[in-house]
């Protein structure tokens, strides 16, 4: 079945630090992958998607972009800030009408130090 | 943008009662909904889907008896976790398919549960 890897953490960096998550994923088809972010006691909030190959999500400074060819679908953030520390997480759509469930790797769990 | 709002946030119950945990799409229709269980700094366990109208489908391992859900409208789905035990205890969160903008999953705020 479909699965996502995702380094395990848990990160800790200093501020303005470089910021990568790597994330593979293993699917038939052509699935959408997403980053969340989950803050202390929170549900999850969309980070960032790309539903094709070579598509570039972003946003707050995160980027990611689909690799087919890696099946990879790194998070990268050139500059963290201490309001960054939370847990992310990696998933992926196998179909893109929302109507089957996300596939969620393990979660990373980041702390930024000032 | 798309909002799920989870009800209660917390909750605290005796062994035995039941409790009800609410998830309301309040800007959309969601005609499907996802409810997950976290254990603590543990990924997401995804426990069933609800499709409005009908039964929801449950993963292995869930059982259905225990954790109730409905879905009687296209804005709300409950889950009612019944004859509660403190091994019940956990993180619940649900999340929400908006049908307009397919592929677009909205979470809520969670729901912490602990029985006592």
């Amino acid at each position: 079945g479909d699965s996502v890897t995702q380094m395990e953490g848990p990160v800790t960096l200093s501020e303005e630090a470089f910021l990568t998550i790597n994330c593979t994923y293993t699917a038939t088809g052509y699935p959408s992958l997403f980053w969340y972010v989950q803050y202390p006691g929170e549900g999850l909030q969309l980070l960032l998607k790309a539903t094709k190959a070579d598509d570039k999500g972003s946003n707050k400074g995160f980027e990611a972009t689909y690799r087919k060819e890696t099946t990879s679908f790194h998070l990268e953030k050139g500059s963290v800030q201490v309001s960054d520390s939370a847990v992310y997480f990696c998933a992926l759509s196998a179909e893109t009408s929302g109507n089957t469930p996300l596939v969620f790797g393990k979660g990373t769990r980041l702390s930024v130090i000032a | 943008g798309a909002v799920v709002s989870q009800h209660p946030s917390r909750v605290i119950c005796k062994s035995g009662t039941s409790v009800k945990i609410e998830c309301r799409s309040l800007d959309f229709q969601a005609t499907t909904m996802f409810w997950y269980r976290q254990f603590p700094k543990q990924s997401l366990m995804l426990m069933a889907t609800s499709n409005e109208g009908s039964k929801a489908t449950y993963e292995q391992g869930v059982e259905k008896d225990k954790f109730l859900i409905n879905h009687a409208s296209l804005t709300l789905s409950t889950l009612t976790v019944t004859s509660a035990h403190p091994e019940d205890s956990s993180f619940y969160i649900c999340s929400a398919n908006n049908a307009r903008q397919g592929g677009s999953y909205t979470f809520g705020s969670g729901t912490r549960l602990t029985v006592v």
